[in-house]
Parts: structure tokens; C-alpha cells; sequence
């Protein structure tokens, strides 16, 4: 499996854009990146997925390196609910999004 | 719709007895993972079952073991407790697609160890 290296730790004022970067320098051609986030005292949730081109939903944008050697989530307002630890994930075309390997992540802290 | 739901919500045992933490998956689901997350660290896999097969076990002992149900639900057993075992366990499931899958986790079962 590819290896990832986030930030441990971000802040951003509430209502501003937040940039969440992850490195992936081993991954491969095939391998999909998937974002998912963990609120405090939750389960992990799912964010965003992508393979080559950016992709857009409606809680994030996710923009990746034209090498896909790094990506990053693009959070456009963050609001106090955004502060979670984000996870990069990559998933290989051929394997399966069920067993995900999760890194240390990124806690993000949201202030006003 | 009900999403993913598990129980108990917290247990607390002591070492050396035996742990069964049941999910249930959303309707339509037929693959089930567990993972277990100690504090302060991300969650680590543990099994995945699909249509009642296991389909995949991370580096966990024998003495986990897990098995899924006609219904999609799933039952992840512990045995012989170790403090260590202390953690969180979170059950996801999903329709089964793939690397495109979109995982949903339940809210996990606090698991304390004394």
C-alpha cells in the first residue's frame, strides 16, 4: 500500500477556505485517494474520492497533483463542524475501499 | 434511512474474559469491516466479511475472529481480554464495490479492559 504524510495538525478561522495537503509520493498509476474525516466521538465519515482529474461534492473539493503524487482537500467555508482529523487514504484500482488503512491524519482546529 | 448501528456503546470487562460486539449494517449492505482504534491513533483493520465470507484480516491474533449472518449482521468476538485490547471498535459497512466503495461507520463500542 502506498504511504501518506499529512500535517498532524492545522487550524483556520470559521468561514474561511482550508487547504488540507497529503503526500503520497508511492503511489500508483491505478490507485484511487480517498478522504474521510473523524468528528470527536465519532465514526469516521467518508468526504471525497478521486483518481486523476479534481473532483467537487458538496462538502469538498478535492485537487490532485498533476504527478498524483500529492492531493489535497480543499474545504471552501470551514465552520466550527469541520474541526475533525482528516485521513488521505489511497486505494488500489483493484483492491477494495473495505479495508482502509488509516494514517495519523490531520486534526484540524477550528476557531471564530 | 437507519445507518450503521452497533452495540453495546461501552463495556467494560477484565482481562481474560471474552467480548461479543454485534453491528448492523445499513439495509442493502453486504459487506461488514471492523476496525479497532486506540486512543490517539487512526483505526486499524481488522476483518472484512462479504455475503457471510471473510474476505479480508489485518494483523490481529486468533484471538479475534468474526462472522456475519444471513441478515448482514456481524458479531466480532475477542477472546482471553489483554488490557491492550482496550480501544474502540468501529464497524463499517458498505454495498461492496470495489475501490470506489463508500465505507459507512457506525458510532463504535467503547471497550475498557481492567
Amino acid at each position: 500500500d502506498a504511504k501518506t504524510t499529512q500535517p498532524n495538525s492545522m487550524e483556520s478561522n470559521e468561514e474561511e477556505p482550508v487547504h488540507l495537503p497529503c503526500n503520497h509520493s508511492t503511489i500508483s498509476g491505478t490507485d484511487y485517494i480517498h478522504w474521510y474525516r473523524q468528528l470527536p466521538s465519532q465514526g469516521p465519515e467518508y468526504v471525497i474520492h478521486g483518481l486523476t482529474s479534481n473532483v467537487n461534492n458538496r462538502m469538498a473539493s478535492l485537487a490532485i497533483a498533476e504527478d498524483r503524487k500529492s492531493s489535497t482537500l480543499i474545504l471552501h467555508r470551514a465552520t466550527l463542524r469541520d474541526a475533525a482529523v482528516y485521513y488521505c487514504i489511497p486505494i488500489p484500482w483493484t483492491g477494495t475501499a473495505s479495508k482502509l488503512t488509516f494514517g495519523t491524519g490531520t486534526r484540524l482546529q477550528v476557531t471564530l | 434511512d437507519a445507518g450503521v448501528t452497533q452495540s453495546p456503546t461501552h463495556l467494560i470487562k477484565t482481562r481474560g474474559q471474552h467480548v461479543t460486539l454485534r453491528c448492523s449494517p445499513i439495509s442493502g449492505h453486504k459487506s461488514v469491516s471492523w476496525y479497532q482504534q486506540v486512543l490517539g491513533q487512526g483505526p486499524q483493520f481488522i476483518f472484512q466479511y462479504y455475503e457471510k465470507e471473510e474476505r479480508g484480516r489485518g494483523n490481529f491474533p486468533d484471538r479475534f475472529s468474526a462472522r456475519q449472518f444471513p441478515n448482514y449482521s456481524s458479531e466480532l468476538n475477542v477472546n482471553a481480554l489483554l488490557l491492550g485490547d482496550s480501544a474502540l471498535y468501529l464497524c463499517a459497512s458498505s454495498l461492496g464495490q470495489g475501490s470506489t466503495d463508500t465505507q459507512y461507520f457506525g458510532p463504535g463500542t467503547r471497550l475498557t479492559v481492567l
